[in-house]
C-alpha cells in the first residue's frame, strides 16, 4: 500500500524557517517524481514545487522561488521542503504527492506563519 | 505561465443527473491534464489523468474528455457520494497550475 506521511509543520514566526518531510512507503521511491502542493485555509489547491526521480529536474512556483527548496533522499525514501523567509501567506496545509499526475497524496501537514 | 480557467465555480445538481465541469487552458497542454475530487477534511483524490484515463478504483460514471485546449470532466449519473470540490491540474509546463475549483452540491 502506497503511503505518504508528511511531518515537520507547526507555528512559526514570519521570516523564520521550517523544513517539511514526507516519508514514502509501499513503492520504489527512487522511480517517481514528487510534488509539494499546498492549500491555504478555505482556499483552493496551489502547486508549490516538483522534483524528478533523480533530482535532475526541479521546478518552483513563482510565489516560493528563491525561498523554498525541494530535495529528496532516495536512500531514506524521503522528500523534503526547506522553507525560509516565511510569510503569513505561506500559511497552509502542505501535501506531498507522487508522480506527474499526483496519483497518491499524503494527509497533509499544517504550517502556520504568525507572530 | 499557463492559466487554467475552471467553470462553473459552483454547481447544484439532482441525483442521477449528468454533470459537466470544464477547464480551459490558456495554451496547448496536450493531454497533461488531471482531475481531482476533494471531500471536506480529506486529501484530494485523483479521478482522471492524461485528460481521459480513469484512475484505479474510480467509478466508471466519471469520464474525461478534451477538445483542443478545453478539458471536461463528466459525471454521468450523479450520486450523493460525489459531492465535494473538483480541481483540474495542468502538468505540461512548470509552473504547474490548478483550476480554481468547482464546488458540487446535491440539489
Amino acid at each position: 500500500e502506497v503511503q505518504l506521511v508528511e511531518s515537520g509543520g507547526g507555528l512559526v514566526q514570519p521570516g523564520r524557517s521550517l523544513k517539511l518531510s514526507c516519508l514514502a512507503s509501499g513503492f520504489t521511491f527512487s522511480n517517481y517524481g514528487m510534488n509539494w502542493i499546498r492549500q491555504a485555509p478555505g482556499k483552493g489547491l496551489e502547486w508549490v514545487a516538483s522534483i524528478s526521480s533523480s533530482s535532475s529536474y526541479i521546478y518552483y512556483a513563482d510565489t516560493v522561488k528563491g525561498r523554498f527548496t525541494i530535495s529528496r533522499d532516495n536512500a531514506k525514501n524521503t522528500l523534503y521542503l526547506q522553507m525560509t523567509s516565511l510569510r503569513s501567506e505561506d500559511t497552509a496545509l502542505y501535501y506531498c504527492a507522487r508522480g506527474a499526475a499526483s496519483r497518491y497524496w499524503g494527509q497533509g501537514v499544517m504550517v502556520t506563519v504568525s507572530s | 505561465d499557463i492559466q487554467m480557467t475552471q467553470s462553473p465555480a459552483s454547481l447544484s445538481a439532482s441525483l442521477e443527473e449528468i454533470v459537466t465541469i470544464t477547464c480551459q487552458a490558456s495554451q496547448d497542454i496536450g493531454n497533461w491534464l488531471s482531475w481531482y475530487q476533494q471531500k471536506p477534511g480529506k486529501s484530494p483524490q485523483l479521478l482522471i489523468y492524461g485528460a481521459t484515463s480513469l484512475a484505479d478504483g474510480v467509478p466508471s460514471r466519471f469520464s474525461g474528455s478534451r477538445s483542443g485546449t478545453q478539458y471536461s470532466l463528466k459525471i454521468s449519473r450523479l450520486q450523493v457520494e460525489d459531492i465535494g470540490i473538483y480541481y483540474c491540474l495542468q502538468a505540461y509546463s512548470a509552473p504547474f497550475t490548478f483550476g480554481s475549483g468547482t464546488k458540487l452540491e446535491i440539489k
